[in-house]
């Protein structure tokens, strides 16, 4: 399973854009990338997935790099409640659904 | 879809003693799986099922821990002579289990506190 690397923490202002940096360099070529938002006392929460170039939803996009050693997730105008934990996940698409959570991006959205 | 959830959302027990832990998956998601998460750290996995069979443990639940799906849909998961270490939020999640779908509905958590 692939290991990955996250900034520990980051601030923001209200109204910025925010990008958080995920490498994963051992990333398999079958694996997928995946996003999760935690706030406090309370189960993460499914962002964005993807497998490469860009992907983007109502809430967010993900930037994958061609040889895919790393992704950005991108937040578009972040407001006082995008303030959260934000997990990069290498996710397999066979076997195992053992899922690794690292330590996560702390973000702190500023008024 | 009411979500996952899990019964209790908190509990307090002493060194010792034994607790059981709840969690009740989106109707019709056949995966269901443990996490374990302390203060400051990401959750740490702990057991998966595919509707009744437990395919996967990790070397985390030790024979204290076990947890069981016995009919494919609610999950139990027993700590047996608790310790302080175990401490944490435990975290239950579930997904369809349809091919291709990586996406975990976690629910609420109960919090474990060992005295």
């Amino acid at each position: 399973l692939a290991k990955t690397t996250q900034p520990i923490s980051m601030d923001s202002y209200e109204g910025q854009e925010v990008n958080i940096t995920c490498s994963h360099n051992n990333i398999a070529t079958n694996d997928y990338i995946t996003w999760y938002q935690q706030f406090p006392s309370q189960g993460p929460r499914f962002i964005i997935q993807g497998y490469k170039t860009k992907v983007t939803n109502e809430v967010a996009s993900l930037f994958i790099p061609a040889d895919r050693k790393s992704s950005t997730l991108s937040l578009p105008r972040v407001s006082l409640s995008d303030t959260a934990v934000y997990y990069c996940l290498v996710v397999p698409t066979a076997g195992t659904y053992k899922y690794i959570f690292g330590t996560g991006t702390r973000l702190k959205v500023l008024a | 879809d009411t979500g996952v959830s899990q019964d209790p959302r908190h509990k307090i027990t002493k060194r010792g003693q034994n607790v059981t832990f709840r969690c009740d998956p989106i109707s019709e998601h056949n995966r269901l799986y443990w996490y374990r998460q302390t203060l400051g750290q990401g959750p740490e996995f702990l057991t998966y099922f595919q509707n009744e069979a437990q395919l996967e443990k990790s070397r985390l639940l030790s024979d204290r821990f076990s947890a069981e799906r016995p009919k494919g849909s609610f999950s139990t998961l027993e700590i047996q002579r608790t310790e302080q270490g175990d401490s944490a939020m435990y975290l239950c999640a579930s997904s369809p289990g349809l091919a291709g779908e990586r996406e975990q509905y976690f629910g609420p958590g109960t919090r474990l506190t060992v005295t």
